[in-house]
């Protein structure tokens, strides 16, 4: 079956514009995560979704950071009046957040923010 | 703060060798899993360890848990080159049920022939 899908996979901005980002994930997945990941870097996590409530948004690191999942499935990552520093690439993860919590990855948002 | 510390953070070895990456982490979770990442690539799933005691093996990877201890071993057997990638193990940031995940900073692993 169908992983789980993210666009745009490249997203270049000028600096001070806004950009959403998007992520399907796999089909019955309750649990929906979004991951910062610079370069030579772990992943650090930005926020979490059980279906469409969002239960931890603490590793956002701005207020110019928002993400929704309105209808329990797609989300979105926009975040307003880019800088630099947010270039990364932004990782998408989801799990049946039955068990194990083992996550599963999209292929991620590289950002470029000049 | 919840930190997971791996060593080493690059690791060069040749074809045929063994060697063990370790994950050092600082909570009490009883629960560890290991990615692999390619470069320009996603994180893929290696291994979930669930409990004190785990091991699981696929190929030429083991991975064990010792929650006692907080750690965490990768073994590789006989490495081969398609094995080359960046390693990352990763806990649960606030101890367990469905949470983001904390991350070490992954072991660049490169072998050559």
């Amino acid at each position: 079956g169908a992983g789980v899908s993210q666009s745009p996979r490249y997203k270049v901005a000028k600096r001070g514009q806004d950009v959403a980002l998007r992520c399907d994930p796999i089909s019955g997945h309750v649990s929906l995560f979004w991951y910062q990941q610079a370069l030579g870097q772990g992943p650090e996590f930005l926020t979490y979704f059980q279906n469409e409530a969002q239960l931890d948004k603490s590793g956002l690191p701005s207020d110019r950071f928002f993400a929704e999942r309105p209808e329990g499935s797609v989300s979105t990552l926009k975040i307003q009046r880019t800088q630099q520093e947010d270039s990364a690439v932004y990782l998408c993860a989801s799990s049946l957040s039955t068990g194990s919590n083992e996550q599963f990855f999209g292929p991620g948002t590289r950002l470029t923010v000049l | 703060e919840l930190k997971v510390e791996q060593n080493p953070l690059f690791l060069s070895m040749q074809e045929g060798k063994n060697y063990t990456i370790y994950c050092n982490y600082s909570t009490t979770s009883d629960r560890l899993y290991w990615y692999r990442q390619d470069p320009g690539k996603s994180l893929e799933s290696l291994f979930v360890l669930l409990s004190n005691g785990a091991v699981k093996q696929e190929g030429r990877l083991m991975a064990s848990l010792d929650t006692k201890a907080r750690l965490s071993t990768l073994h590789i057997t006989a490495a081969v080159h398609d094995l080359s990638a960046t390693y990352f193990c990763a806990v649960d940031t606030w101890g367990g049920g469905a949470d983001g995940l904390t991350f070490g900073k992954g072991t660049h692993l490169i072998i050559q022939p």
